[in-house]
């Protein structure tokens, strides 16, 4: 049960656009489409932003997108805002029919 | 509206037991698989345990196989997650989800604290 690999941080301006990435195995991020996103704000419980590889939620900004190439998920936030910063994890389906998340991508923005 | 509520963590003893709780409503809980999911202080999301619709199915991370066992009742809307042998390292914020994202929320956690 190998976690997912996502960059510890990545940062921008406000305005600016970024793409946080996760990495797989071809039994998880590659074989099924189930690849959902979350926001954690400190000291709250994870948002969903994105299920299924590129759905978004009803309520989530559009700024927010997500997309899939081969192992690798990402998840682009264009039009950066300073509500935006927060901790990111990737989740993934396997296999084994277990999940699996990514350790967390920390966005600052500058 | 849509509402995942856990319930029954605290303080306990490594090697003791505690059993966790998630009342769902707003939606037909007997439709969806659903999943513990838990948060070490400071730490990243661990996935936990999985359970099927109808419950005939379960699924567990290997750093609890044989310690925790996922359960449901689908006449009662009601999640729950029991555990024996807690060690310290099970010390963490647990929340039930739908991990997938079909059900759209996720609770405030329970707090398992394992500490003599």
């Amino acid at each position: 049960q190998s976690a997912l690999t996502q960059a510890a941080s990545v940062s921008g301006s406000p305005g600016q656009s970024i793409t946080i990435s996760c990495t797989g195995t071809s039994s998880g991020v590659h074989a099924y489409n189930y690849v959902s996103w979350y926001q954690q704000h400190p000291g709250k419980a994870p948002k969903l932003m994105i299920y299924d590889v590129s759905n978004r939620p009803s309520g989530v900004s559009n700024r927010f997108s997500g997309s899939k190439s081969g192992n690798t998920v990402s998840l682009t936030i264009s039009g950066l805002q300073a509500e935006d910063e927060a901790d990111y994890y990737c989740a993934s389906y396997t296999s084994s029919r277990t999940w699996v998340f990514g350790g967390g991508t920390k966005v600052t923005v500058l | 509206e849509v509402q995942l509520l856990e319930s029954g963590g605290g303080l306990v003893q490594p090697g003791g037991s505690l059993r966790l709780s998630c009342a769902a409503s707003g939606f037909t809980f007997s439709s969806y698989a659903l999943s513990w999911v838990r948060q070490a202080p400071g730490r990243g999301l661990e996935w936990v345990s999985s359970i099927s619709d109808a419950g005939g199915r379960t699924y567990y991370a290997d750093s609890v196989q044989g310690r925790f066992t996922i359960s449901r009742d689908n006449s009662k809307n009601m999640l729950y997650l029991q555990m024996n042998s807690l060690r310290a390292e099970d010390t963490a914020v647990y929340y039930c989800a739908n991990i997938r994202g079909l059900i759209d929320s996720w609770g405030q956690g329970t707090l398992v604290t394992v500490s003599s």
